[in-house]
């Protein structure tokens, strides 16, 4: 099983809709959780970090279920500039400061 | 904003040849790390340093070494290219344990 999954997409919707992606754990002892954002051969960039109290910045909501050990992001009124590929990313205790990546979730966002 | 350079974006490499990638972060991060990304993949990481002279073995250690002889400057040699190593490598730094990275832009490797 992998450490980090996520479901790959692509998840094509109109502009304006509501998205949200999730994405498994499987060491319980995860201790830090990130969303980055990957543009078409780009680098990825850190989008936000998932707080257990869960944080928003703007249209961007992130939740973090450590019972079930899952995160979640939610975009609301998607923009065509949101199209890119989401990655999860987890730390583990003992693993250092190492980020474990997700493969990532695609988004295309349409007119 | 903290930057981080990796001196190619494309290389195209030989067989067998021997190939250095280098990554110079300018904001004083203990951390560095190379990974490479693979469609399917994802990231996975090679090898990574929490100071200078010091290294450790990532997940895909195998056919590749590193030097970071200096704490701004990670370097990931490849002692002798084969065409399995040809992906996307990126390099990334951080400041603290369990901090965000900041990555470089990539490097595009082909062996041919």
């Amino acid at each position: 099983r992998k450490e980090v999954e996520q479901d790959p997409g692509p998840f094509n919707v109109p502009e304006g809709a509501t998205v949200a992606f999730n994405c498994t754990y499987s060491n319980s002892a995860s201790q830090s959780f990130f969303w980055y954002r990957q543009d078409c051969r780009k680098e990825p960039k850190l989008l936000m970090s998932v707080y257990s109290s869960g944080n928003e910045d703007g249209r961007f909501t992130a939740q973090l279920n450590r019972a079930s050990q899952y995160i979640s992001l939610l975009i609301r009124d998607s923009k065509l500039s949101d199209s890119a590929t989401y990655l999860c990313v987890v730390t583990f205790t003992g693993g250092g400061n190492k980020l474990t990546f997700g493969t990532g979730t695609q988004l295309k966002v349409e007119l | 904003d903290v930057k981080v350079t990796q001196s190619s974006r494309y290389l195209v490499k030989r067989t067998g040849e021997k190939v250095f990638l280098e990554c110079v972060q300018d904001m004083d991060h203990e951390n560095m790390f190379w990974y490479r990304q693979d469609p399917g993949l994802g990231l996975r990481l090679i090898y990574f340093s929490y100071d200078v002279k010091m290294k450790e073995k990532g997940d895909i250690p195998e056919g590749y070494s590193v030097s970071r002889e200096k704490k701004e400057r990670f370097s990931l040699i490849l002692e002798s290219a084969s065409t399995n190593q040809t992906s996307m490598y990126l390099c990334a730094s951080s400041l603290v344990a369990g901090d965000g990275y900041t990555f470089g832009s990539g490097t595009r490797l082909t062996v041919v």
